[in-house]
This record gives structure tokens, sequence and C-alpha cells, in this order.
């Protein structure tokens, strides 16, 4: 089976701009989260979506947001970027909502200047 | 409000030491509990996970970890460790309550040769 993918791999964006990123979780999962990750602040989730309907979304400010589509394929949006959102975004994906065993992506790393 | 915590971020040992990292949750009702691993330049992956059943369980690479209820902790162990044992390595927790993980901080291992 083929893991959880995420592209791109990296990205380097200026202050004030928007990204998506897009995940593809492994076939048949239909539990999405996005988590993010920094040196200071270790994984910080984000949001889950399972079935297209987001389930659980944690601290982030609304600048932040995400879908899923009827594929399960997912994508998180972050809007108006600032210097802090600079990050190793991971996504992970579930057969089931995320109380259970999660496969994790390699992540997006994203470099705001 | 429901938290897990790690209670070392880092930790530094030589080859062959033996290995315990504390995991603690603030919640009294039932959980799931993880040990997830993220070695340098690799994606997160599962150590090994307690639903329920025999509080002592085993996972990869000659982990286990124990489940002691009345002390809300799930500690890792490893007899010995090796040099490829580097890594960061995350506990998580779902409480009964919600379908969220809820994530510790993380402890970075460092194994001298």
């Amino acid at each position: 089976k083929a893991g959880v993918t995420q592209t791109p791999r990296y990205l380097i964006k200026t202050r004030g701009q928007q990204v998506t990123l897009s995940c593809s979780p492994i076939s048949g999962h239909r539990s999405v989260s996005w988590y993010q990750q920094t040196p200071g602040q270790g994984l910080q989730f984000l949001f889950e979506y399972f079935s297209e309907t987001q389930r659980n979304k944690g601290n982030f400010p609304g600048r932040f947001s995400g879908r899923q589509f009827s594929n399960s394929r997912s994508e998180m949006n972050v809007s108006t970027l600032e210097l802090g959102d600079s990050a190793l975004y991971l996504c992970a994906s579930s057969l089931s909502l995320a109380g259970y065993e999660q496969y994790f992506g390699p992540g997006t790393r994203l470099t705001v200047t | 409000a429901q938290s897990v915590s790690q209670h070392n971020h880092h930790v530094i040992l030589s080859e062959a030491a033996s290995l315990e990292l504390g995991c603690n949750y603030s919640y009294g009702g039932t959980v799931n509990l993880f040990w997830y691993v993220q070695y340098p330049g690799q994606h997160l992956q599962l150590l090994l996970k307690y639903f329920s059943g025999d509080p002592l369980v085993k996972g990869i690479k000659g982990f286990e970890a124990e489940f002691i209820k009345s002390k809300f902790s799930f500690n890792l162990r490893k007899p010995s460790v090796q040099w490829s044992d580097t890594a960061e390595y995350f506990c998580a927790v779902k409480m009964d309550s919600n379908y969220q993980l809820i994530w510790g901080a993380g402890t970075k291992l460092i194994i001298k040769p």
C-alpha cells in the first residue's frame, strides 16, 4: 500500500501571501489530521477531517483552514502568511477518527520570508 | 484541561544503557495510549499502542511500555539502547470524551556511541 503523500515537500513564501498544502491519505483511510511541527512548540494539532467534515479543531487562528474531498484527499490553506507560520506541516491518516493509529506523511516544509 | 506531559525534553544516554521515558496524562476516564517515534529525517511512525488488556505492551525494536492506570502513566522502556535509537519520541493519548489525540511535547533522545 502506498503511504501518505504530501505535496509540495518544500515551499518558500513571502509574508502576506497564502499557501495551499495537499495530502493524500492511505487508500481506504477516511480520517485526515493536520499538525504543525516546530522546534519550539513541538507537535501542534490543527484540525481533523472525517468523511469531508471537520471533526476537531486545534487552537489556531482562522487564517488556517482546511477541507476534505470525497476521495478523502485533504488540503489545508494558510492565508496572510506570517513569519511565525514557518514550520513543518504534517498530515496523518487513519482508518477511523484519529483516536486510532495514525500514519504520517513526510511533511511540507514551509518557510515564510 | 486534558493534557499529556513528557517529563524530559532531552535525554542523553550511552549505548547499552537502559531507557525509561515518562508520559503522564490528566484524565480519569478510558484512554487509548500511543508512543510514536521520529528518527532523523524520517516520518513519524507508531512505536506501540495500548487499547485494553495486558497493561504491558511490546512494540517494535525492543521497546515496551506499561500502562499504570492508578498513576495515569504510560512510560516507555528499553533495556539496552543502541545508537540507532537516537530519535524524538512522542506520547499521545486519546481520551474517551472526544476523538482528538492529545500529544506530549516530545523527548529528544541522543545515544552516544
